[in-house]
């Protein structure tokens, strides 16, 4: 199955400051979604991206499906910004999700 | 519009036990699917259903089982529970089946002792 990998693991930041999180997979996908999870646990959508390049607000994300990889920036930090980034891909003709580890975010004031 | 909903939200059992947890996807949403996270890991995917059929299911034992209803809502079933069990499960809806954006509900913590 695909392998998703995300990078870093751990991240710390100080209130304002900007940050780039990667996420790698093994094989062509249809589908990838990047996801904030909150200290709850509930997953808040934030990209629907399989390729190319969108924004919302203080995040952008881009995806080079060719190269089989995705970022996701967030600028200007905010202590709520604090969490757990998953990247989650599908492709093929498999009907799930993959999700990488994730990337834990601390954001201090 | 409501989102994905989830029951219970917490739910405590003891091992051997029987447990159904339930999901209500979004209005017009046709694809439900299940997945379990444990504490420090992604969440991992157990079944998928589109139009009430199984399109999927992950590497779980035959104690996991599921459906989906008419009105397109569904369990997840989980008999003999272990102590392996204790997660969070997580029902994700979307409009179709594959390569569509997944929706998650807050999820149903279950504690098995």
């Amino acid at each position: 199955g695909i392998q998703v990998e995300q990078s870093p693991p751990d991240l710390i930041l100080q209130e304002g400051a900007n940050s780039t999180l990667r996420c790698n997979f093994s094989d062509s996908v249809n589908n990838l979604q990047w996801f904030h999870q909150n200290p709850w646990g509930q997953l808040i959508n934030l990209f629907y991206i399989p390729s190319g390049t969108k924004q919302n607000g203080r995040l952008s994300a881009t995806t080079v499906a060719t190269e089989r990889y995705s970022l996701l920036y967030i600028s200007s930090s905010q202590t709520t910004d604090s969490g757990v980034y998953f990247c989650a891909v599908g492709g093929g003709t498999a009907s799930k999700l993959t999700f990488g580890t994730g990337t834990r975010l601390q954001v201090t004031l | 519009d409501a989102g994905v909903t989830q029951s219970p939200t917490h739910l405590i059992k003891t091992r051997g036990q029987h447990v159904t947890l339930r999901c209500s996807p979004i209005s017009g949403h046709k694809s439900v699917s299940w997945y379990q996270q444990v504490l420090g890991q992604g969440p991992q995917f157990i079944f998928q259903y589109y139009e009430k059929e199984e399109r999927g299911r992950g590497n779980f034992p035959d104690r996991f089982s599921a459906r989906q209803f008419p009105n397109y809502s569904s369990e997840l079933n989980v008999n003999a529970l272990l102590l392996g069990d204790s997660a969070l499960y997580l029902c994700a809806s979307s409009l179709a089946g594959l390569d569509t954006e997944a929706f998650f509900g807050q999820g149903t913590r279950l504690t098995v002792v």
